[in-house]
């Protein structure tokens, strides 16, 4: 079946500007999450979603960052004001609510702020 | 979750099994294991996990020690494919658990 999807691929903006990430997950995941990882680096969980409920946004770095989820399905991952700071790759992660430790991630979005 | 230890890099050449280990001593008792792996300029790939017995799927098996404490993940012919970065992740498998990524082993194969 089809896995998660992420667009756009790829992703250059300038700095001050707004972007916004999508993430399609498997059908009939209703945990879903963002990570970031920055080049040479781990990941760095962001948000959680159960449902349409986001029960843990701990990870946001900032205001800036903000996420929705619409249908228990598509999630928005915004990012106003980028800095070039933001510049990552951007992964988004959906599991069964009962195995949340097997998630099945998407290709990621690669954002470049200039 | 549990912290871990893993070699920082392991070499094979291809056709060849693999074993790449994990210690994770203060894993508590309902806690499973997970293993995940990078692959250049992707997103990471669940691989197998498990609980007490040794695991088998097409990707890989997963041998646990009977005290728990470490893990051993077997590729069991090495392929040019599988130059990834391994990373054993213990923890809950219920409830909210985001995936906390050590350094994992990164793996190079050699044709």
């Amino acid at each position: 079946g089809a896995g998660v999807s992420q667009s756009p691929s790829n992703k250059v903006t300038e700095k001050g500007k707004d972007v916004e990430l999508r993430c399609d997950p498997i059908s009939g995941h209703t945990a879903l999450y963002w990570y970031r990882q920055r080049l040479g680096q781990g990941l760095e969980f962001l948000i959680y979603f159960q449902g349409n409920s986001a029960p843990d946004k701990s990870g946001l770095p900032s205001d800036r960052f903000s996420a929705e989820r619409t249908g228990e399905s598509v999630s928005t991952l915004t990012i106003q004001r980028t800095q070039q700071e933001d510049s990552a790759v951007y992964l988004c992660a959906s599991s069964l609510p009962d195995r949340v430790k097997t998630q099945y991630f998407g290709p990621g979005t690669r954002l470049l702020v200039l | 979750d549990a912290k871990t230890t893993q070699p920082n890099s392991m070499e094979s050449n291809e056709e060849e099994p693999v074993h790449l280990p994990c210690n994770h001593s203060t894993i508590s008792g309902t806690d499973y294991i997970h293993w995940y792996r990078q692959l250049p300029s992707q997103g990471p790939e669940y691989v197998i996990h498990g609980l007490t017995s040794n695991v088998n799927n097409r990707m890989a098996s997963l041998a646990i020690a009977e005290d728990r404490k470490s893990s051993t993940l077997i590729l069991h012919r090495a392929t040019l494919r599988d130059a990834a970065v391994y990373y054993c992740i213990p923890g809950p498998n219920t409830g909210f658990q985001k995936l906390v990524f050590g350094t994992g082993t990164r793996l190079l194969v050699s044709p």
